[in-house]
């Protein structure tokens, strides 16, 4: 069990560029969360996984944001046409399901949008 | 809307000594969930304690404890003979879920807690 990984763990692109981050779970955890946390704040939900289906999604995900989980495993949270404001710490969280309501996080993406 | 309240932004406290950390919640469901992570400078989150609510008894996890007030919708975190290394971020989260539904997290807006050698 090696916990959640997070690739890459910093990022600095110009506005309008396209940006892609990936989440590795913990092996048989079967929900993936994403999350944003700006400067100063707590981690605010923006979307959920069971398997491979994507099952809400915040307000906060606006349509330049997209993300998938292809068969249950790993995920990837792309943002396209990058904005100054998209600049925060993606944090990725897995759980075993059911059975268990306890998360853990990976190390987060750090994006800097310049 | 649930939401959690951490009305402490920073607090301190003394090598070995005893610290708690103040967290409110509201919500209108009974059967929830509630917890304190821990997240160190440039560090990743870490879970430190969780607390179910249809349990009376508090949680206790080596130093750190809880004091949870289900009427009073009040959740604090208790740490004990402090450490250097309990220098971080805390921030109080509520979940709530059931059978297949989201169990996503709310947090609080933190507080940062310092160790004074």
């Amino acid at each position: 069990d090696t916990g959640v990984s997070q690739n890459p763990r910093h990022k600095i692109t110009k506005r309008g560029q396209n940006v892609t981050f990936r989440c590795d779970p913990i092996s048989e955890h079967n929900r993936l969360y994403w999350y944003r946390q700006t400067l100063g704040q707590g981690p605010e939900f923006l979307t959920y996984f069971q398997n491979e289906a994507q099952l809400e999604k915040s307000r906060l995900l606006s349509d330049r944001f997209s993300a998938e989980r292809p068969k249950g495993s790993f995920s990837t949270l792309e943002i396209q046409r990058t904005e100054q404001g998209d600049s925060a710490m993606y944090l990725c969280a897995s759980s075993l399901g059911v059975t268990s309501y306890e998360q853990y996080f990976g190390p987060g993406t750090r994006l800097t949008v310049t | 809307a649930q939401t959690v309240t951490q009305s402490q932004p920073e607090m301190s406290v003394q090598e070995a000594e005893t610290v708690t950390l103040s967290c409110t919640y509201d919500t209108s469901e009974s059967d929830y969930y509630l917890f304190w992570y821990k997240q160190p400078p440039s560090r990743q989150m870490i879970l430190v304690i969780r607390q179910e609510a249809y349990k009376q008894q508090n949680a206790t996890e080596n130093r750190f404890s809880v004091n949870f007030q289900k009427a009073a919708k009040s959740f604090s975190l208790k740490i004990s003979d402090s450490q250097l290394g309990d220098a971080a971020m805390y921030f109080c989260a509520y979940s709530w879920g059931s059978g297949g539904s989201n169990y996503k997290l709310t947090f609080g807006k933190g507080t940062l807690l310092t160790v004074n050698p």
